[in-house]
């Protein structure tokens, strides 16, 4: 199984600012890698797929890069509605796993 | 639009059953893979199980695997995940996601808003 590791676990920043995320793979996932964001009593909702691929209606303030076992969510300046928690998955390997979360909260 | 509404949670004691059901509009529900993911309370993200758009190929977590059993009717636009022998650590929200595209197995675009479920005597 493949084990995503994401840091920091809690990221605590003001509006404005820049937030970077990390997810690494115990192996290679190629480019097969997405980014949730989940916000509380909400489903989560799909913001980049294969690796820096935005899903439809996703701002251009979020980007994702990477390949093989490191990848990055870059949120260029955070807006008020993007504290939240942020997930990554993979799908390259049966069975789908997914990281352990990291909370972008209102420093 | 796509809709996808969760069903069939409640409480049930350890050892017990409960039938999930997702019903699908607004798509061609035959055309795309389904998959349920489970969020423990206070917890993360949890894949459980997908299913092709025919049916024919499932996958399971290890977790759940030999209890909880993936289907879909196509004709009635549902997907079901019939949990079996169920534990204290299957209480979660439960929710239904259909693949990007149509085809075979690809990203969890759409969800529901999920049920939950909840295992204790």
């Amino acid at each position: 199984e493949i084990v995503l590791t994401q840091s920091p676990a809690t990221l605590s920043l003001s509006p404005g600012e820049r937030a970077t995320l990390s997810c690494r793979a115990s192996q290679s996932v190629s480019s097969s890698l997405a980014w949730f964001q989940q916000k509380p009593g909400q489903a989560p909702r799909l913001l980049i797929y294969d690796a820096s691929n935005r899903a439809t209606g996703i701002p251009a303030r979020f980007s994702g890069s990477g390949s093989g076992t490191d990848f990055t969510l870059t949120i260029s300046s955070l807006e008020p509605e993007d504290f939240a928690v942020y997930y990554c998955q993979q799908r390259s390997y049966w069975p789908l796993t997914f990281g352990g979360g990291t909370k972008v909260e209102v420093k | 639009e796509v809709q996808l509404v969760e069903s069939g949670g409640g409480l049930e004691q350890p050892g017990g059953s409960l039938r999930l059901s997702c019903a699908a509009s607004g798509f061609s529900f035959s055309s795309y893979a389904m998959s349920w993911v489970r969020q423990a309370p206070g917890k993360g993200l949890e894949w459980v199980s997908a299913i092709s758009a025919g049916g024919g190929d499932t996958y399971y977590a290890d977790s759940v695997k030999g209890r909880f059993t993936i289907s879909r009717d196509n004709s009635k636009n549902t997907l079901y995940l019939q949990m079996n022998s169920l534990r204290a650590e299957d209480t979660a929200v439960y929710y239904c996601a259909k693949d990007l595209i149509e085809g075979y197995f690809d990203w969890l675009h759409s969800w529901g808003q999920g049920t939950l479920v909840t295992v204790s005597s």
